[in-house]
């Protein structure tokens, strides 16, 4: 069974950094590029980045390049989002998702909120 | 970046009535498009990728088709558990797009 459990979100004040972690589970992790999605309070679903199966390519929104980093462990199986200079608009509920085009597979969200 | 118009942004009907749901999309993007849905409280689910193949385990009654820029999502029967909000999203470039969704109800 394909399971991707999140864990790392929490309360960060605005210009803060976070670090999400996604661990995954019951399929081979280097075969698939992975992809972090969030959603904001009352708004809908928004592409932030995804990185290719080896790591050798990361793509992001552009609300996001420059602050966000997205990495991958082959070892750990394991997808990161590193957060720096958080803004309020960066609240939302992030995901983690396995795919490049389409993401067939979702892990339970964690909740981000940038706030003083 | 490419954008994904959704319509309606709402829409409310009875069990048993057929239901859909427009993107259109802002250039093309050939069959690059996902739907998914989302209940309350819950985690997104794909529903249907390359236009029209439905994913793994999603009741028959969801179909999706394409025209050139504009992509429908079909529920041909409506039924309680389908409430929620539902999204197209285009992966032919990057950064990938979503539309920005559709709040389905049941009356």
């Amino acid at each position: 069974e394909v399971q991707l459990v999140q864990s790392g979100g929490g309360l960060v004040q605005p210009g803060g950094s976070l670090k999400l972690s996604c661990v995954a589970s019951g399929f081979t992790f280097s075969d698939y590029w992975m992809t972090w999605v969030r959603r904001a309070p009352g708004k809908g679903l928004e592409w932030v980045a995804n990185i290719k199966r080896d790591g050798s390519e990361k793509n992001y929104v552009d609300s996001v390049k420059g602050r966000f980093t997205i990495s991958r462990d082959s070892a750990k199986t394991s997808l990161y989002l590193q957060m720096n200079s958080l803004r309020a608009e960066d609240t939302a509920v992030y995901y983690c998702t396995r795919g490049t085009g389409w993401c067939d597979h979702w892990g339970q969200g964690t909740l981000v909120t940038v706030s003083s | 970046d490419i954008q994904m118009t959704q319509s309606p942004s709402s829409l409310s009907a009875s069990v048993g009535d057929r239901v859909t749901i427009t993107c259109r999309a802002s250039q093309g993007i050939s069959n690059s498009l996902a739907w998914y849905q989302q209940r309350p409280g819950k985690v997104p689910k794909l529903l249907i990728f390359d236009a029209s193949t439905l994913h793994s385990g999603v009741p028959s009654r969801f179909s999706g088709s394409a025209s050139r820029t504009d992509f429908t999502l079909t529920i041909s029967s409506l039924q309680p558990e389908d409430v929620g909000s539902y999204y197209c999203q285009q992966y032919k470039t990057v950064p990938r797009t979503f539309g920005q969704g559709t709040r389905v109800e049941v009356k």
